[in-house]
């Protein structure tokens, strides 16, 4: 069965200043991966995804992510973070016979000025 | 039109209520998707409609009751509901079920009181 572990539960980092937040999946089959946003008291936004090619996905707001097959991994990045990116991060997958959007337990990205 | 919306946002009820929340799409999706979601935790799956039908239940107790009246509208009907209920209630599309993108839209605050 997929699963998705985002081993940070809160990322503090300054206004400007470069953020990863860390995911990876466990799978035996292919996979599509996704980063999705949650600002307080919203829906999910899809911020980007994975489902082949180019290992490199860039998606909105700046934010990029690198599938990394051997290491099981898509990381999530911004070269400069902005106040308004404080919002909780889940990494999702699809995969399998299920079929099913499974979700990481989530990041919190603060973002102090 | 990629939206999804979901009435009420916010709504309380006694235990001994029985109440609906309302979901929404125009984007011609087959596919819609309940997710309950508790603070501080990822959207956990409930009920998946394929073309107007059930196709998921995830051991989700009988005082939820899913409808999908029409392949635009996806109800939930609330009756009997546990203070432990009281969650963010999500409704989320896609054009098929398990595809690569779903739209989520901004939730039911739901308070049982």
């Amino acid at each position: 069965a997929q699963s998705v572990t985002q081993l940070d539960s809160q990322v503090p980092v300054f206004e400007e200043a470069p953020v990863e937040l860390r995911c990876n999946y466990s799978s035996s089959v292919s996979v599509y991966l996704f980063w999705y946003v949650q600002y307080p008291n919203q829906g999910l936004q899809l911020l980007l995804k994975y489902l082949s090619g180019s290992t490199l996905v860039k998606g909105i707001n700046g934010f990029e992510a690198e599938f990394n097959k051997s290491q099981t991994s898509f990381h999530l990045r911004k070269p400069s973070v902005h106040i308004s990116d404080t919002a909780e991060y889940f990494c999702a997958v699809i995969g399998g016979a299920t079929n099913k959007l499974i979700f990481g337990t989530g990041t919190l990205l603060a973002v102090q000025p | 039109d990629t939206e999804v919306t979901q009435t009420p946002k916010h709504l309380v009820m006694g235990m001994t209520n029985k109440k609906s929340l309302k979901c929404e799409q125009h984007m011609g999706h087959r596919a819609m998707y309940w997710y309950k979601q508790k603070a501080k935790k990822p959207p956990e799956l409930m009920f998946v409609y394929s073309y107007e039908k059930l196709s998921i239940n995830e051991s989700v107790p009988s005082r939820f009751s899913p409808e999908c009246p029409n392949s635009s509208l996806l109800n939930l009907h609330l009756h009997a509901l546990q203070p432990e209920d009281s969650a963010l209630y999500l409704c989320a599309s896609s054009r098929l079920s398990g595809d690569t993108e779903a739209f989520f839209g901004q939730g039911t605050r739901l308070t049982v009181v």
